[in-house]
């Protein structure tokens, strides 16, 4: 159980495009999904807490303008990386928290993003 | 400031080895999770750890969470090469329930 996935899982954009990524929780409904960046060989870096139906919480230092995140349904959040750059490049990482016990989060595969 | 410091960053070591990494906070953690992460792939959770002086073993690991609930180590014995990963421990600040806290992590290579 606790299975999430995300799509695509590699993607490569020219610059000042947007991309959006999805984040699906397959066998559990996640009232709270978030979005981490990971740099190479660094941890990962909380971006946003998405939750369902209402605005997601940003970071201090993350743009809210440049990267969208809709959380429409229990088991879908997305994040759209607008107008892309060079220095957008990095592995996006979404995860879902479970809505009981002591809040385990559960990971997607991640998504590698290259802006050219 | 970094919440959560691992330590060390970086251990290579032979097949059969043992060896422990730390994760240490000068803050009180509700609950701690261990992740393990391979290259191009999301982490992986290995255990949450709730209560202070906790210990638990998932097969050659072993998970301690501190008796102040600050820090926790893992040590793995008989380290395979299937071990080898990026090592993240993470836990949620007393009072912040839904943000995550990631370590600094710790690369481990395992070497035939």
């Amino acid at each position: 159980g606790a299975v999430v996935s995300q799509h695509p899982s590699w993607v490569i954009c020219k610059s000042g495009t947007s991309v959006k990524i999805e984040c699906r929780s397959l066998d559990f409904q996640a009232t709270t999904m978030f979005w981490y960046r990971q740099f190479p060989k660094q941890s990962l870096m909380l971006m946003a807490t998405s939750n369902e139906g209402s605005k997601a919480t940003y970071e201090q230092g993350v743009e809210k303008d440049k990267f969208l995140i809709n959380h429409a349904s229990l088991t879908l959040s997305t994040l759209t990386v607008t107008s892309a750059h060079p220095e957008d490049s990095s592995f996006y990482i979404c995860s879902a928290r479970v809505t009981s016990g002591p809040y385990e989060q559960y990971f997607g595969p991640g998504t590698r993003l290259t802006v050219t | 400031t970094q919440l959560l410091e691992q330590s060390p960053q970086f251990l290579s070591i032979q097949e059969g080895e043992n060896l422990t990494v730390y994760c240490n906070s000068s803050s009180v953690f509700s609950s701690l999770q261990w992740y393990r992460q391979e290259p191009g792939e999301g982490p992986v959770l290995l255990v949450t750890v709730v209560t202070g002086g906790e210990v638990k073993k998932l097969k050659r690991l072993t998970f301690q969470f501190g008796d102040a609930r600050k820090d926790s180590s893992l040590h793995i014995t008989a380290a395979q090469p299937g071990d080898t990963g990026l090592y993240l421990c993470a836990g949620h600040v007393t009072g912040t329930a839904s943000k995550l806290t990631f370590g600094t992590g710790t690369r481990l290579q395992v070497t035939l």
